[in-house]
């Protein structure tokens, strides 16, 4: 129940297409979903996050769908750039656990 | 604004060596402190977290340990390394509990066990 299902592992997109990300979790438990965006030789760093209670958020190029009854959630990049590519990890958090996805290494083709 | 320090940038060791990454943090006081190991390609294993000085807990055992001597200081270390040891360590804070607040990462440290 403690785990947060990610796909695809890697994803390719035309400078300017959008990009999908795909996560899935069991824990109904969880009440917090952010989504982190790691280039290589970095630390990963918060993109963008979601609470149960809202449906969409967006933020500029990126957008979280969230579906609380399927127990799924999203993110869409919007006119995907080449400077979005990255490594891409959803997560799920109750309290002091942070339950992460296995990553989505994304690269966008010019 | 709050930072975090995470030094060396790069290591490597024999195995067999002993280990100690550091990590600071400035501009927050009583941040909870995480340590993290990414393997090539793969995704976070959370080690260690720290809500308190000297309050330590541990996820995953094996041959490391971790301290918090300070407040804003989180210290990783072994007595003897293992080739599994190598790795791209993490470390991490938040201000509160992680279904209220972001987790802030430092650079890393990429460790490599000969």
């Amino acid at each position: 129940q403690q785990q947060v299902k990610q796909s695809p592992q890697s994803l390719i997109v035309q400078k300017g297409g959008i990009s999908i990300i795909n996560c899935a979790y069991e824990n109904t438990a969880f009440d917090y979903f952010p989504w982190y965006q790691q280039f290589p030789g970095k630390g990963p760093a918060l993109l963008i996050a979601i609470r149960p209670d809202v449906s969409e958020k967006k933020e500029g190029r990126f957008t979280i769908s969230f579906n609380k009854s399927a127990k799924q959630f999203s993110l869409h990049i919007m006119d995907s750039q080449p400077g979005d590519s990255a490594t891409y990890f959803c997560a799920a958090s109750t309290d002091y656990q942070l339950i992460w996805g296995a990553g989505t290494k994304l690269i966008i083709k010019p | 604004s709050q930072t975090i320090h995470q030094w060396p940038a790069t290591l490597v060791q024999p195995v067999g060596s002993p280990l100690s990454l550091e990590c600071t943090v400035e501009g927050t006081s009583n941040p909870n402190l995480y340590w993290y190991r990414q393997a090539a390609g793969r995704g976070l294993q959370l080690l260690f977290y720290s809500v308190g000085i000297g309050q330590i807990s541990s996820e995953v055992p094996q041959n490391l340990s971790a301290s918090r001597p300070q407040d804003r200081q989180f210290i990783l270390s072994s007595k003897k390394l293992l080739l599994s040891d190598s790795g791209f360590y993490l470390c991490a804070w938040s201000p509160g509990p992680l279904h209220n607040s972001p987790l802030h990462f430092g650079n890393g440290t990429r460790l490599t066990v000969t």
